[in-house]
């Protein structure tokens, strides 16, 4: 099947920094991808939807200024993190969807210290 | 909107016992139903999935029906193995919008 590759798979930031999270389709091309996070022991929340060449479309109650999204080409999106704080830390996974299926990244552990 | 129900965990039994863990959906239209896996600290993998009512998905001996009388797509497994502990989602997709709608989640602890 397709994959999707995450980047990094754990991070560790101080309080006030800024993190780049990275999320790839390695062999097809996604013109939406969708942003999660999961906390400890709970279900994956969806976060946004990042569309190529567009602003992304955010959940409600999810703060666009400070998780942005960029997706700049049809393989690639990033979600940014700025100002972490330690409620930030979550577990962040995206996918993006080829041929009807959804697939995911590995997930990337944010700690913020 | 769309939402999934999952029945709560965690789930404990001994190995070569029967699994069922029940889902049951809300949802407008014809959602495709999922299930993942999620080992310790790794990301989602697929587990098997259904595409229309009545299909039935199975993947490493897990087997899932779609039952859209009942709107349901319950995983059962007729032996658990002590490798198969991990947490199990059920989830829908909307074709159209593409985003996936997840349950809670079912912690599986399989014991030797």
């Amino acid at each position: 099947g397709a994959v999707v590759s995450q980047h990094p798979s754990r991070v560790i930031c101080k309080s006030g920094t800024s993190v780049k999270i990275e999320c790839r389709s390695l062999d097809f091309q996604a013109t939406t991808m969708f942003w999660y996070r999961q906390f400890p022991k709970q279900s994956l929340m969806l976060m946004a939807t990042s569309n190529e060449g567009s602003k992304a479309t955010y959940e409600q109650g999810v703060e666009k200024d400070k998780f942005l999204i960029n997706h700049a080409s049809l393989t690639l999106s990033t979600l940014t993190v700025t100002s972490a704080h330690p409620e930030d830390s979550s577990f962040y996974i995206c996918s993006a969807r080829s041929q009807g299926e959804a697939f995911f990244g590995q997930g990337t552990r944010l700690t913020v210290v | 909107g769309d939402s999934v129900t999952q029945m709560e965990g965690p789930v404990t039994l001994s190995e070569e016992a029967f699994l069922t863990i029940n889902c049951t959906y809300t949802a407008t239209g014809y959602p495709s139903l999922f299930w993942y896996v999620q080992y310790p600290g790794e990301g989602l993998q697929l587990l098997l999935k259904a595409t229309k009512a009545d299909d039935k998905g199975s993947n490493k001996g897990f087997e899932a029906t779609y039952r859209k009388e009942t709107t349901s797509f319950h995983l059962e497994k007729g032996s658990v193995q002590v490798s198969d502990s991990a947490v199990y989602f059920c989830a829908l997709s909307d074709s159209n919008a593409g985003k996936s709608t997840f349950g809670d989640g079912t912690t599986l602890t399989v014991k030797p």
